[in-house]
Formats: structure tokens, sequence, C-alpha cells
């Protein structure tokens, strides 16, 4: 069975910074483009980083952008976002996603970890 | 990077259909048949519902149908039933791995 499962979300300061983990278990983690989502109270969903297999090669969002670093160790199947300068619109849940097998989409996601930014 | 336009919401009885919309621009939605379907419901992870524009997933009823016009995505539910009630969120390749979503819909079975 497929599993994605986050950690690391937690309360913090504006302007400090939080790393978050994804543990994946079920499938081969390194054959997998691996994504963050994240979620703001109340509000949708918003793509917010993702790393290639193979290359390694990641992208992001323009509001993370200089801020956040998504980065993976296939040999312990974690993805990890490093979040720094986090602001009070970060605050959401941000959720780990698995990009499909030879498709664009997403098909297994975690149930996400809640980030609280305090002002 | 700008969010898919969805309508907040819709609204419709059991047994009716209703559509939602989703509309991009020629840099996502109108370039790619790659806009995906998902389901939320409160406090839980989204479910993908329709992928490539109108495929399905296995599990997934047959009710649910996708398609697309230029810019603009469609989600349709046929037969609406009470546990469909829920957030819709579409999603569109933007290039390289980069994804943008819509705003999400909310959809009330009257």
């Amino acid at each position: 069975e497929v599993q994605l499962v986050e950690s690391g979300g937690d309360l913090v300061q504006s302007g400090g910074s939080l790393r978050l983990s994804c543990a994946a278990s079920g499938f081969t983690f390194s054959d997998y483009p691996m994504f963050w989502v994240r979620q703001a109270p109340g509000k949708g969903l918003e793509y917010v980083s993702s790393i290639s297999s193979v290359a390694g090669t990641t992208y992001y969002a323009k509001s993370v952008m200089g801020r956040f670093t998504i980065s993976r160790d296939d040999s312990r199947n974690t993805l990890y976002l490093q979040m720094g300068s986090l602001r009070p619109e970060d605050m959401a849940v941000y959720y780990c996603a698995r990009l499909s097998g030879g498709g664009y989409y997403f098909d297994a996601w975690g149930r996400g970890t809640l980030v609280t930014v305090s002002s | 990077q700008s969010a898919l336009t969805q309508p907040a919401s819709v609204s419709g009885s059991p047994g009716q259909a209703i559509t939602i919309s989703c509309t991009g621009t020629s840099s996502d939605v109108g370039s790619y048949n790659l806009v995906s379907w998902y389901q939320q419901y409160p406090g839980k992870a989204p479910k993908l519902m329709i992928y490539e524009v109108n495929q399905r997933p296995s599990a997934i009823s047959n009710r649910f149908s996708g398609s697309k016009s230029g810019n603009t995505a469609s989600l349709t539910i046929s037969g609406l039933q009470a546990e469909d009630e829920a957030d819709y969120y579409c999603c569109s390749y933007a290039g390289g791995y980069i994804f943008v979503f819509g705003g999400g819909t909310k959809l009330t079975v009257l």
C-alpha cells in the first residue's frame, strides 16, 4: 500500500525556519517526482514545490522561491521541505504528493502537517 | 502562476447533473491535455477523480466525467448523490514540474 506520512509541522514565529519531512512507503520512492502542496485555513490548494526523480531538479512557486528548499533522500525514502523566512501567509496544512508514474497528476497524497506562523 | 478560476460554489438536487468549470490560460489549460480533478472532504487529503482531462481512475464512478475546450476544463457529476458533497479542485500542468490549481468549488447536494 502506498503511504506518505508528513511530519515536522509546528508553531513558529514570523521570520523563523522549519523543516518538514514526508516518509514514503509501499513504492519505489526514487522512481517518482515528488511535490509539496499547501492549503491555508479555509482556502484552496496551492502548489509549493517539486523535485524530479533521478536528477533531482527542483521547482518552486514564486511565492516561496528563495525561502524554501525541497530535497529528497532516496536512501531514506524521504522528501523534505526546508522553510525559511516564514511569513503569516505561509500558515497552512502542507501535503506531500506523488506524481503518477508516466503521468501528470497526483495519485497519492499524505494526510498533511500543519504549519502555524505567528506574527 | 495564477490560480485557475473555478466557481466558488455549485449546488444540485439528488439525481441531477452539475458541471464545474475551470478556466486557465493558453500557458496551462489551453496548452496541455493534462487537467486533473480532485475531491476533498473537510479535514481530509485530496483524492484524484479525473486525470488527463477525461480519464477516470478505475475505482471512480462513471458518474464523474471531464472535458476541455480551449482554456476551460469542466467536471460533470451526473446522478448526484449526497456523498458527492465536497470541495472540488482542478489542476493543470504548466511546464517543467510546475502545476497550478483552481481555487476550489464547494458542491452542495440539496
